[in-house]
């Protein structure tokens, strides 16, 4: 079973407004993953952080490994329509490890 | 398109058929993943390889399923006597040696109905 948890679990937010979400883990994970999956296709990578504490940006995504190694944090900034999708954060306790998959965040932006 | 390419990207089978997918790896990736994604959940890890080895299997792979890469190349997954339970999305993922900045790269997948 999951052993990431995702909060909120959706989100329905109007165009321009920023996004926080969360990632949980009840384990250490040495690497963090955000991945964006739209209908139909494979989930896409988006950000990557290997170091607690770590702070990443890609375009108007930031996300944060957790000092404590077991939680980490994405924010989208002024949400555009093209931001609609289903957030996984994922994670590996080991480098060589496979790679784990939260339940996801839903965002829906209204225009 | 140099992307991970998998076939057929939908199959609709009858209870108790088989089915097999196929999966092609980014060019000189040499780590291939199978994972499983139900609707509204994330993907679960099912196996994955290394070069032509099996390295690991998740207890989600019942002895119906076997996954095969020979010579470490393309992959196929199988399913057999499939039940209405293994409709799902079958997504393959490659990478190449694993350090940072070489993270999976993940196919379109394979949607599974079983009827």
């Amino acid at each position: 079973g999951q052993q990431l948890n995702q909060s909120p679990q959706s989100m329905f937010i109007q165009e321009g407004e920023d996004v926080s979400m969360n990632c949980t883990s009840s384990s250490i994970f040495n690497t963090w993953l955000w991945y964006k999956q739209e209908p139909g296709e494979g989930p896409v990578l988006l950000i990557a952080l290997y170091k607690a504490g770590e702070l990443t940006s890609n375009g108007r995504l930031t996300a944060q490994f957790g000092i404590t190694r077991k939680d980490s944090f994405l924010n989208i900034s002024a949400s555009i329509p093209s931001d609609v999708g289903i957030y996984f954060c994922a994670g590996r306790k080991t480098s060589y490890d496979k790679v784990i998959f939260g339940p996801g965040t839903s965002l829906s932006v209204i225009p | 398109d140099t992307g991970v390419s998998q076939d057929p990207r939908h199959k609709i089978t009858k209870r108790g058929q088989n089915v097999t997918f196929r999966c092609d790896p980014i060019s000189e990736h040499n780590r291939l993943y199978w994972y499983r994604q139900t609707l509204g959940q994330g993907p679960e890890f099912l196996t994955y390889f290394q070069n032509e080895a099996q390295l690991e299997k998740s207890r989600l792979l019942s002895d119906r399923f076997s996954a095969e890469r020979p010579k470490g190349s393309f992959s196929t997954l199988e399913i057999q006597r499939t039940e209405q339970g293994d409709s799902a999305m079958y997504l393959c993922a490659s990478s190449a040696k694993i350090r940072e900045g070489t993270e999976a790269f993940f196919g379109q997948g394979t949607r599974l109905t079983v009827v």
